[in-house]
């Protein structure tokens, strides 16, 4: 089955840059979209088609693509970004197939 | 403002059928903009994409699910109510999960449209399958 890789942790001191990769063979044809996680609470939408930030969402945050990774930048990192981040993206193999990323638990 | 809330029994047994309804107010199941769709994670695990729906006034409501998945899901669409449901049948320990239902948007090419993000996500509710 199709999988997205991340790291699985990323640890970045306040006012720093924090990166977090995902990486899929089929990143290359197909969008990614970011999604932010903190314990109890539902994920939210952080970057739309690899690059697009939604209304609302912190300028800090960044998408960027390169071949079958695609990168999220969380620049000046807060104390409030401590979080797990997931990438999503579909299934170029299956028909209206989507999957997640492993997840990656940012901590600050 | 749209609003998603996930409904159903927070326990279910081994071999049962796990039943969950998604309440959308604030907008409406039947635009067809959207997909509608369930997630679910696991106690301390990541993401899972399980099922969406996509209602058409042509063929009432189009599911896709997870390959993985897709011999015991059922997701189906009720406008009359601004519902869509979750049905996952034999349901295994393994099933257990805080399970989300959340709106897809839709992006169309020249040729096909295909499911993007998830903008709005209800709360999620546990489901625990234990005897």
């Amino acid at each position: 089955s199709y999988e997205l890789t991340q790291p699985p942790s990323v640890s970045v001191s306040p006012g720093q840059t924090a990166r977090i990769t995902c990486s899929g063979d089929a990143l290359s044809k197909q969008f990614a979209y970011w999604y932010q996680q903190k314990p109890g609470q539902a994920p939210v939408l952080l970057i739309s088609k690899d690059t697009e930030r939604p209304s609302g969402i912190p300028e800090r945050f960044s998408g960027s693509s390169s071949g079958t990774t695609v990168t999220l930048t969380i620049s000046g990192v807060q104390a409030e970004d401590e979080a797990d981040y997931y990438c999503q993206s579909a299934d170029s193999s299956a028909t209206h197939s989507y999957v997640f990323g492993t997840g990656t638990t940012v901590t600050v | 403002q749209l609003q998603l809330q996930e409904s159903g029994p927070g326990l279910v047994k081994p071999s049962e059928t796990l039943s969950l309804t998604c309440t959308v107010s604030g907008g409406s199941v039947s635009s067809s903009s959207f997909y509608w769709g369930w997630i679910r994670q696991p106690p301390g695990k990541g993401l899972e994409w399980i099922g969406s729906i996509y209602y058409s006034v042509f063929y009432s409501g189009s599911p896709y699910s997870n390959p993985s998945l897709k011999s015991r899901v059922t997701v189906s669409v009720d406008t009359s109510k601004d519902q869509f449901s979750l049905k996952l049948s034999s349901v295994t320990a393994a099933d257990t999960a805080v399970y989300f239902c959340a709106r897809q948007r839709v992006y169309c090419s020249s040729t096909s449209c295909y499911g993007g993000d998830f903008d709005f996500w209800g709360q999620g509710t546990l489901v625990t399958v234990s005897s």
